[in-house]
């Protein structure tokens, strides 16, 4: 079965600062990857996916992650972090595409200081 | 155009009862998801429906059942509550025509006491 590991549980970063936030995977062929983010009594929304091709995929909000098959590993980066990009973020891993059945990581929290 | 709603936002129950959650999808959508998460771990994959019919589970008891509706809203059932169960229940809503697009509610906040 497929699983996700996000390493930090939580990331403190200035605002201005630039931000990375670590994905790793575990699954045999290439996965469905998704990263989602989450704010305080919200539900979660998807910043950006990647299913094939490009492996620097470009997301909503600035964000963009990019896959590198021989680390396993879709990290999120973002050049210039804003005040309300203070949330949770969850990497997700979906074996195909038609199940939506997607398998989460833990999550990392980000906190910005101005 | 609504997104998707889920009733209701909080809810407080004892051990050993039964709760029903609601969740009505994004117009246009006809599968839903359910996903349980708790308290400082990502959702978990509880089941999904599509045309009435339970698609998809993953790897919870079946104390955890569901429902889906005509108009394709769907209804989270969980019997027997423990204090393990406490967490908050996300929907999610999909076109099964358009690939990997979720749509997630804001969530049921359950405790159990």
């Amino acid at each position: 079965a497929q699983s996700v590991t996000q390493p930090d549980i939580h990331i403190t970063v200035s605002e201005g600062a630039s931000l990375e936030l670590r994905c790793n995977y575990s699954y045999g062929a290439t996965p469905y990857l998704f990263w989602y983010v989450q704010s305080p009594g919200q539900g979660l929304q998807l910043l950006l996916k990647y299913f094939s091709g490009d492996t620097l995929v470009q997301g909503i909000k600035g964000f963009e992650a990019e896959f590198k098959r021989s680390q396993s590993s879709f990290n999120l980066r973002k050049p210039s972090v804003h005040w309300s990009d203070a949330a949770e973020y969850f990497c997700a891993v979906d074996n195909t595409l038609n199940d939506y059945k997607l398998s989460f990581g833990a999550g990392t929290t980000v906190t910005v200081r101005a | 155009d609504a997104g998707v709603t889920q009733s209701p936002t909080h809810l407080i129950k004892t051990r050993g009862q039964q709760v029903t959650l609601r969740c009505s999808p994004k117009s246009g959508h006809d599968t839903v998801s359910w996903y349980q998460q708790a308290l400082g771990q990502g959702p978990q994959f509880i089941f999904q429906y599509y045309e009435e019919e339970e698609r998809q589970r993953g790897n919870f008891p079946d104390r955890f059942s569901g429902h889906q509706f005509p108009n394709y809203s769907s209804e989270l059932n969980v019997n027997a509550l423990l204090l393990g169960d406490s967490a908050l229940y996300l929907c999610a809503s999909s076109d099964v025509t358009q690939t990997a697009k979720l749509f997630f509610g804001s969530g049921t906040q359950l405790s159990v006491l």
